[in-house]
């Protein structure tokens, strides 16, 4: 069965500090998402990491990829309020594209 | 402009009854999906069409049913056979470029059953 865990599943932080978002998955896949959720609202796509050693940076969040260790991390540096959020991070099948498999995601809280 | 919409955003309906939640796109894409999501939860897979009038069973299809009569609609019935069909359901489609599928996820319908 094809697992996707990521963690911390809740992520309380102060303003200004770095923290790094883990997703560990089983799967050979070698095609990884990493979405924004905010409440009541649709997916935002906000990476997508297709190879081994894969790193993608956006404003405050870079994103990584380690397809021998299965691993990929979204790193937040220097958090403001409106990283608040909740973070996916979501893999491809592999046989048929597109068939996304999700992790439970990060509840992430910013304050003051 | 080019997207994918989901009608209605609310939904409420009585137990025992079938409901089909919409769910268009303007993007000429061949691929449709519908995910359930739960409080707390990731995305589920229900059901997927890679073209017309084939479609597939995701992870947890029991209780849906589809259709993929047209390219532009993907239409999900959520039946009285569902046992917790209270969740927020998102459709998406999407279309492979350069070894990956771009996705673009619809709004959203929240379905409440009572």
């Amino acid at each position: 069965e094809l697992k996707v865990e990521q963690n911390p599943l809740f992520l309380s932080m102060q303003e200004g500090k770095n923290y790094t978002i883990y997703c560990n998955y089983s799967t050979t896949s070698d095609r990884l998402y990493w979405y924004r959720q905010d409440p009541g609202k649709s997916l935002e796509s906000l990476f997508v990491l297709l190879s081994n050693g894969a790193v993608k940076q956006e404003g405050r969040l870079m994103a990584s990829l380690d397809t021998k260790a299965r691993l990929s991390t979204l790193h937040i540096t220097a958090a403001v309020h409106d990283l608040s959020a909740t973070y996916f991070c979501a893999v491809d099948r592999g046989s048929t594209l597109g068939r996304l498999y999700f992790g439970r995601g990060t509840q992430l809280t910013v304050w003051p | 402009d080019g997207g994918i919409t989901q009608s209605p955003k609310y939904l409420f309906r009585k137990e025992g009854q079938n409901v089909t939640l919409s769910c268009e796109q303007n993007l000429n894409h061949d691929a449709m999906y519908w995910y359930r999501q739960d409080p707390g939860q990731g995305l589920r897979l229900i059901y997927y069409s890679q073209i017309v009038n084939d479609f597939q069973k995701g992870d947890i299809a029991e209780g849906y049913s589809v259709s993929r009569e047209k390219k532009e609609s993907f239409p999900l019935t959520v039946t009285s056979a569902q046992k917790n069909p209270t969740a927020f359901y998102l459709c998406d489609s999407s279309i492979p470029i350069r070894g990956l599928c771009e996705q673009y996820f619809g709004p959203g319908t929240r379905l409440t059953v009572t």
